[in-house]
């Protein structure tokens, strides 16, 4: 079974630039979680989507970021503009769902975007 | 507000055990999470406790006292390759069942 998949791994940009990263859950996974992780810090969560819906994003910077899961599959998370500040590992994660059977329902993890904000 | 704690860092022996402690407040809870995290690399589960008492999994164990908030997660036989950080993450209660809270991570150092 193929894991979450995101995409880029990395990317350097200049502060002020747009930048966009790409998320692809575990098929059948109905919750979506964006984190950001600065160095030596747990995930933060900056969204979670359950299906196509944005179910909690207080922590998200809406002044500048925005998130996107049309279809309630893969989802698009967007900057613009960056700051030196946003220079992050972003990670997306998902999970079966409240309908899921196991009560365990951990989180899976993707590879992460590494952003540097120059 | 959410508030999880954990050890900055710790240092272990190859061959050892080592114990890493997590103590949570949290306006709700429906289980406890232990992710380990390689340098780069994305968090990986290792184990789950939602009752009182000690999940063992092979060199691994997690323990829960929801009562106290705490919960510990137990590496015995230490290997090299289990220097990593240790995350422990709370899952919110009924309204949140989905939502995840983390803790800033324990960096464990194996030396041989």
């Amino acid at each position: 079974e193929a894991g979450v998949v995101q995409s880029p791994r990395y990317k350097i940009i200049e502060k002020k630039q747009p930048v966009a990263f790409w998320c692809n859950p575990i098929s059948g996974h109905n919750t979506l979680y964006w984190y950001r992780q600065n160095l030596g810090q747990g995930p933060e969560l900056l969204i979670r989507y359950e299906n196509e819906e944005a179910v909690d994003d207080s922590q998200l910077p809406k002044d500048r970021f925005s998130a996107e899961r049309l279809k309630g599959v893969d989802s698009t998370l967007k900057i613009q503009p960056a700051e030196l500040g946003d220079s992050a590992v972003y990670l997306c994660a998902s999970t079966p769902g409240p309908g899921g059977t196991s009560g365990r329902t951990e989180q899976f993890f993707g590879p992460g975007t590494r952003l540097t904000v120059l | 507000g959410q508030n999880i704690d954990q050890p900055t860092e710790m240092t272990a022996t190859e061959g050892a055990i080592v114990q890493i402690n997590c103590t949570y407040q949290t306006s709700g809870f429906n289980g406890l999470f232990w992710y380990q995290q390689h340098a780069g690399e994305a968090p990986t589960f290792l184990s789950y406790n939602v009752l009182d008492g000690l999940e063992e999994k092979g060199r691994f164990s997690s323990f829960l006292s929801r009562s106290k908030g705490y919960s510990y997660l137990l590496l015995k036989e230490l290997q090299m390759k289990d220097s990593a950080s240790y995350l422990c993450a709370v899952r919110d209660g009924a309204r949140n069942f989905n939502k995840f809270y983390f803790g800033s991570g324990t960096k464990l150092n194996v030396k041989p």
